[in-house]
């Protein structure tokens, strides 16, 4: 499967613990989005990079929360200190980036529950 | 920050009756995208508009982008219970990033 891929599929944690997820892009995409969904809700943007340049961060998204794209590939999310409301899927997308005309490849998601 | 809106929040149609969901948007978009996103699974791309006023088809599914590049809609002939699912648009301005819409559930009675 060459799709975009995340792991894990699902993570449960205890309130305060830190949690960290990956995303393995399709090779050739030089965009990486993290996106969160909430039940009933639109994918909500929290930060994208172009090859291993984060280029936008959500200004909602709280300091506890962290990403990395060392080698322009994978990337990673870190949540420090996890709340309950950090409770959601979160979507990682891919795309070539090469002009405006490009979409997005969404991956399963990693299902984060906080208790 | 940029605000996409998408109404109406839930629509409920009888298997072979039409559907339409809108899209605005608080800014002036280089580009509109819409996704389907079926129960429990990942939002699919279905299409990109890029210019003004720009209609494209793609069998039952009719997209528009509006003149302004601030609105879109899209409209689906005939549902069949295949169609069921959340639709996003998600907007662009400039080169950055995709900023999705609220979504409109669709739910088609047999």
């Amino acid at each position: 499967d060459t799709g975009v891929s995340q792991d894990p599929r699902h993570k449960i944690t205890k309130r305060g613990q830190n949690v960290t997820f990956r995303c393995d892009p399709i090779s050739e995409h030089n965009r990486l989005y993290w996106y969160r969904q909430t039940l009933g809700q639109g994918p909500e943007f929290l930060t994208y990079f172009q090859n291993e340049a984060q280029l936008e961060k959500s200004r909602l998204l709280s300091d506890r929360f962290s990403a990395e794209r060392p080698k322009g590939s994978f990337s990673t999310l870190e949540i420090q200190r996890t709340e309950q409301g950090d409770s959601a899927m979160y979507l990682c997308a891919s795309s070539l980036w090469e002009n405006m005309n490009t979409e997005a490849f969404f991956g399963q998601g990693t299902r984060l529950t906080v208790v | 920050g940029q605000q996409v809106m998408q109404i109406p929040q839930y629509q409920h149609v009888q298997e072979g009756e039409d559907f339409t969901t809108y899209c605005n948007s608080s800014t002036t978009l280089s580009n509109i995208q819409w996704y389907k996103q079926r129960p429990g699974g990942h939002p699919v791309f279905l299409i990109q508009l890029v210019k003004s006023g720009e209609v494209k088809k793609q069998k039952r599914l009719t997209f528009q982008f509006g003149e302004a590049k601030k609105n879109s809609s899209l409209h689906i002939t005939a549902t069949q219970t295949t169609d069921v699912g959340t639709y996003f648009c998600a907007g662009r301005a400039g080169a950055n990033n995709l900023f999705f819409g609220t979504g409109t559930r669709l739910t088609v009675i047999p």
